[in-house]
């Protein structure tokens, strides 16, 4: 069974510009959710997805937005980039049928590491 | 807000000593607390999920707890091996809106 795939995995911007980042999910499962990985703070949750709708949000920016296609598979979009944006981004997708996907074990994908210039 | 702390930052320990990871959160109105770990330059990997109803998991060599009347869970890993050597991550689900908290983990080394 394939695990989560992210591409790309790597990525060059420079202040201003955007970008977007993809996450291809398990097969079969249907909630898809993004987090931030920073040295300085950790690992944050930005949002989640499941039937192409946008179920939870975390604190961030409306530079932040992102969508979800009927395979399941998301896209996350980061508008203005600004430095502070350098991170780690992980997807991570669950079935989510619960209604609670937070009880449900998520499984994370390799990342995109971003950097912005 | 919930706020989630991971002691120790750093560990270093010989192969095949059994260890202990906390993990402390603040807010004991959580849905499950989840352990992952993460090897450089990579995703994390889920280890043990605690539902907030459960006091402990098994699996294999690592036990995870949880008290969340103090807002504690520690996991135990026995006779550990330079395999084990990640960053070790908690992380909360909590909140009205299913909000999660990671803590800062804990970076094992397991020397041969």
């Amino acid at each position: 069974k394939a695990g989560v795939t992210q591409t790309p995995r790597y990525l060059i911007k420079t202040r201003g510009q955007q970008v977007t980042l993809s996450c291809s999910p398990i097969s079969g499962h249907r909630s898809v959710s993004w987090y931030q990985q920073t040295p300085g703070q950790g690992l944050q949750f930005l949002f989640e997805y499941f039937s192409e709708t946008q179920r939870n949000k975390g604190n961030f920016p409306g530079r932040f937005s992102g969508r979800q296609f009927s395979n399941s598979r998301s896209e996350m979009n980061v508008s203005t980039l600004e430095l502070g944006d350098s991170a780690l981004y992980l997807c991570a997708s669950s079935f989510g049928t619960s209604g609670r996907p937070q009880e449900e074990t998520q499984y994370f994908g390799p990342g995109t590491r971003l950097l912005v210039l | 807000k919930q706020e989630v702390t991971q002691i120790p930052a750093a560990l270093s320990v010989p192969e095949g000593e059994n260890l202990v990871l906390n993990c402390s959160f603040t807010d004991s109105a959580i849905y499950n607390l989840q352990w992952f770990r993460q090897d450089p330059g990579k995703g994390l990997t889920s280890l043990l999920l605690i539902q907030s109803s459960q006091r402990e998991q098994t699996s294999g060599r690592l036990n995870a707890s949880l008290d969340k009347s103090s807002g504690r869970s520690t996991l135990y890993i026995a006779a550990s091996q330079p395999g084990d050597s990640a960053t070790y991550l908690c992380a909360v689900f909590s909140g009205g809106y299913q909000k999660v908290t990671f803590g800062t983990g804990t970076k094992l080394q397991v020397i041969p």
